[in-house]
């Protein structure tokens, strides 16, 4: 079955503590991305990554690290997290190009509280 | 990427077809029409995309106006599943295919 995978769903963490939130997708996509999502504000683009090395970043990158090390995978690193970055977290990925426009497959998010 | 409003919320009655309009103005040529749909706080849903030609599949209807600058989703049969919130997405190849999500419209289907 075709699907992103996002750990952990849920996660409650301290101030500080550097965390990892992992995606991974089974569809050999080469687009992938990280978006937020907040009450009033809607979802928002933090990074995304057109290929294996390839990262950029979103509108709301402050605070966040990505890497994709490979085409599967593609963590979310928050190395100092803040109470600012609690929020619902969604990982995406499509198949793409420079004149391709695809659809994009999301994962069931993660939901981090930060205190 | 061209921005786009949508009404904010509308009520359907199950088993009638739901039409949810959006205004996509700035709309430039190479720029794919989107929706996608994200029922409580799961991963939004792809529904369909179109560029100038009106589209169909098994979930849905997209139909694009001659000057691109609307179109309208519609939902032929909605049952109380579809209650959501629905958002309208213009996107241009070559983006990282961004999606710049709005405030989208909730979608409230009624027995």
């Amino acid at each position: 079955e075709a699907q992103v995978t996002q750990n952990p769903r849920y996660l409650i963490t301290v101030t500080g503590k550097k965390l990892t939130v992992t995606c991974s997708q089974n569809m050999n996509h080469e687009y992938m991305s990280w978006y937020r999502q907040d009450p009033g504000l809607g979802l928002r683009q933090i990074y995304y990554s057109m290929n294996v090395e390839v990262t950029d970043k979103g509108d709301v990158p402050e605070g966040y690290k990505v890497s994709r090390k490979e085409k599967r995978n593609f963590p979310l690193i928050l190395e100092s997290p803040s109470p600012n970055q609690t929020s619902l977290y969604f990982c995406a990925s499509s198949l793409g190009g420079p004149i391709l426009n695809t659809e994009a497959f999301f994962g069931q998010g993660t939901r981090l509280t930060v205190v | 990427d061209a921005k786009t409003t949508q009404p904010p919320s509308m009520d359907c009655a199950e088993g009638r077809a739901a039409n949810l309009p959006c205004n996509h103005s700035t709309i430039s040529g190479n720029e794919y029409v989107y929706w996608y749909r994200q029922i409580h706080s799961q991963g939004p849903q792809y529904i369909i995309h179109g560029l100038k030609n009106n589209e169909t599949n098994e979930m849905a209807s997209l139909i694009i106006t001659e000057d691109r600058k609307s179109s309208t989703l519609i939902l032929p049969h909605a049952t109380l599943r579809d209650t959501a919130v629905y958002y309208c997405i213009v996107s241009r190849p070559g983006a990282g295919n961004k999606l710049t999500f709005g405030g989208g419209t909730r979608v409230l289907v009624k027995p």
